[in-house]
């Protein structure tokens, strides 16, 4: 089965900074990769995803960039804020319909004011 | 007007007890799932169901069995419970099993003491 590693898994950064949150995953036929952030005693919630017809993808202060040569994927948040401190979770699922979404370890990200 | 919803949001209990948990969405997706995630905010996926079936059992345990009444509820009935159960449990959904993006409820704290 898929297995999906994360780094680091913890990242300080200063308010203003940038931070970039890594994934590897093992199973070529993959096709789908999110990234979910949670905050403190929240539920998990979408905030960017790509699939693998597509190398990069951008929104606001938010990119992600997808190797499948190198199966893995990287989240990128640009001009760091307080809002951003959170754990961070990349996923990924295979082609077929009823495959699951097999998440990594989290990355616990934490602004520096 | 909240999409996936679950009851209750905090659970503590004794070894052996037998509990449930409910869920609810009100999205008219046709895939829910289980989550589990522990201590070490590790998500690990229990079960899927679509349309009332089950898609995904992912080894666990056969104290824990879902119960989908309808394709807006998944609820999880647990017997016998032990002090590993301890953990956040997720339920969410999705459009269908083709549609990847996935909707969690707010989760229910699970303490087994």
């Amino acid at each position: 089965g898929e297995n999906v590693e994360q780094h680091p898994s913890t990242l300080s950064v200063q308010e203003g900074d940038s931070a970039v949150i890594k994934c590897t995953y093992s199973d070529s036929a993959s096709n789908y990769f999110p990234w979910y952030k949670q905050e403190l005693g929240k539920r998990p919630q979408l905030i960017i995803d790509i699939r693998s017809n597509v190398g990069e993808k951008k929104d606001q202060r938010i990119a992600v960039t997808l190797n499948k040569t190198a199966k893995h994927f990287s989240l990128h948040i640009t001009e760091t804020q307080p809002e951003d401190s959170a754990v961070y979770f990349c996923a990924a699922k295979g082609n077929f319909g009823n495959e699951k979404l097999t998440f990594g370890t989290g990355t616990r990200l934490t602004i520096i004011p | 007007d909240t999409a996936v919803s679950q009851t209750p949001k905090y659970l503590v209990t004794q070894m052996g007890n037998d509990k449930s948990i409910k869920c609810e969405q009100n999205l008219g997706h046709d895939t829910m799932y289980w989550y589990k995630q522990d201590s070490k905010k590790f998500l690990k996926i229990m079960f899927s169901y679509n349309n009332k079936e089950l898609i995904i059992n992912e080894t666990v345990p056969n104290r824990f069995s879902p119960k989908s009444p309808d394709k807006a509820h998944l609820n999880l009935h647990i017997n016998s419970l032990e002090l590993g159960d301890s953990a956040v449990y997720f339920c969410a959904s999705s459009q269908d099993m083709a549609q990847e993006t996935q909707y969690f409820g707010p989760g229910t704290r699970l303490l087994v003491l």
